[in-house]
């Protein structure tokens, strides 16, 4: 079956500072990837997404590239700010393999301290 | 786009009463999830429907737990009799078919406590 982990928080980081959140995935199919965030108390919004092997996402300063070899999107940013505080999902979309829904990793809490 | 909508956006009921949530998904899209976020267990896919018709319920908890969409604007998820441990965040999420991609649109999601 499909899974995705990710790396669990908290992460703590000072602002200014270069973050990696690491995601990596089980597929049957060629899935899609995506990050989603969560501010405190609101839903959940797509931050970026890859939908092919070596394809880059990126939106607002942060970049993940799909990298099928190692099964992996990574998220990266190279300079963070107190409003990047959140919890950022890692998931994987499989139609091909069955699956329309999404499967998420568990969740990362970043706190991004001034 | 006005994306998807859920209401009410925060509900308290006590035990054993009926809760219903609703959901409208984005105009055109063929596919709507409801899925359940708690600390414990995370995100949770619960039902989804294609075209309006439940595709996998196999995440429904147990028989308290229904969901219907009777028509391709509006959905419900109704827990009868809630309990305590019912208590979660509730979203509903949409996206199109396969060939105008596979990206899932969530809404603010639905706060239930169950007292």
């Amino acid at each position: 079956g499909n899974s995705v982990t990710q790396m669990e928080g908290p992460v703590t980081l000072s602002e200014e500072a270069f973050l990696t959140i690491n995601c990596t995935y089980t597929a049957t199919g060629y899935p899609s990837l995506f990050w989603y965030v969560q501010y405190p108390g609101e839903g959940l919004q797509l931050l970026l997404k890859a939908t092919k092997a070596d394809d880059k996402g990126s939106n607002k300063g942060f970049e993940a590239t799909y990298r099928k070899e190692t099964t992996s999107f990574h998220l990266e940013k190279g300079s963070v700010q107190v409003s990047d505080s959140a919890v950022y999902f890692c998931a994987l979309s499989d139609p091909g393999g069955g699956a329309d829904g999404l499967t998420f990793g568990k969740g990362t809490h970043l706190i991004i301290q001034p | 786009d006005a994306g998807v909508i859920q209401s009410p956006r925060h509900e308290v009921t006590e035990m054993g009463q009926e809760v219903t949530l609703r959901c409208k998904p984005i105009s055109g899209h063929d596919y709507l999830f409801w899925y359940r976020q708690t600390m414990m267990r995370g995100l949770e896919l619960l039902i989804y429907f294609n075209n309006n018709v439940p595709i996998d319920d196999s995440g429904m908890p147990e028989d308290r737990f229904s969901a219907k969409m009777p028509n391709a604007s509006f959905s419900t998820l109704k827990i009868q009799p809630s309990e305590p441990r019912d208590s979660a965040v509730y979203f509903c999420a949409s996206r199109g078919d396969r060939i105008s991609g596979n990206t899932i649109y969530f809404g603010e999601g639905s706060w239930l406590t169950v007292v």
